[in-house]
């Protein structure tokens, strides 16, 4: 079964930087994901599609101060110089055969 | 610039359907699949189902199988949801998102989202 799984919630401090993680189940390592911003009170935004090699492509004007990078079944999200506009959930999204599938989000506290 | 506004939500009581609609705008309407993404109530978001770009190929996430509905008129750029025999599990925001030009399954562009309330 496809499913991602992130931690509930992560923090970090203003100007630094954070590594989200988005980890895909057992046999589907191979998979390319999307990374998706929510902040408070707005729909979601399209942050980049990340593949399992590490290499990824953007959304449209989304900051260098994104990255995405993978290893194995994980795919991470690191937002560096961390600005109060990036405090939001975040989640990751797959696909399979005919469906298709979110992660239960990580919400960003920038302290 | 591409826009996606989403219409149609309300109240409604179990057992009664709904229909929504996604306007689009600032793209080629016909050339692209989309997809409908519910949030329920402070969760997160759940895919629900998927059109391809000449309406030809439909999904669904197995919680809405057998009552929803996607459709579309490329006529008018207009995505449509019919949700059948609802359940106060439905209750959520309905997100209209656009398929990317490369993958399908990837939402590049969200809409702002349409909040439908099932209960007595």
């Amino acid at each position: 079964q496809l499913v991602l799984t992130q931690s509930p919630s992560a923090s970090a401090s203003l100007g630094a930087s954070v590594k989200l993680t988005c980890t895909l189940s057992s046999g589907h390592s191979s998979y390319a994901i999307a990374w998706h911003q929510q902040q408070p009170e707005k729909g979601p935004r399209y942050l980049m599609k990340l593949n399992s090699d590490g290499s990824h492509s953007k959304g449209d004007g989304i900051p260098d101060r994104f990255s995405g990078s993978s290893s194995g079944a994980e795919r991470y999200l690191t937002i560096s110089s961390l600005q109060s506009e990036d405090e939001a959930d975040y989640y990751c999204q797959t696909w399979g055969t005919g469906i298709g599938v979110f992660g239960g989000g990580t919400k960003l506290t920038v302290l | 610039q591409v826009q996606l506004v989403e219409s149609g939500g309300g109240v409604v009581q179990p057992g009664r359907s709904l229909r929504l609609s996604c306007a689009a705008s600032g793209f080629t309407f016909s050339s692209y699949g989309i997809h409908w993404v519910r949030q329920a109530p402070g969760k997160g978001l759940e895919w629900v189902a998927i059109i391809s770009y000449d309406g030809n190929n439909k999904y669904y996430a197995d919680s809405v199988k057998g009552r929803f509905t996607i459709s579309r008129d490329n006529s008018k750029n207009t995505l449509y949801l019919q949700m059948n025999s609802l359940r106060a599990e439905d209750t959520a925001v309905y997100y209209c998102a656009k398929g990317a030009v490369d993958t399908t399954w990837l939402c590049d562009y969200w809409g702002q989202g349409t909040l439908v309330t099932v209960s007595s």
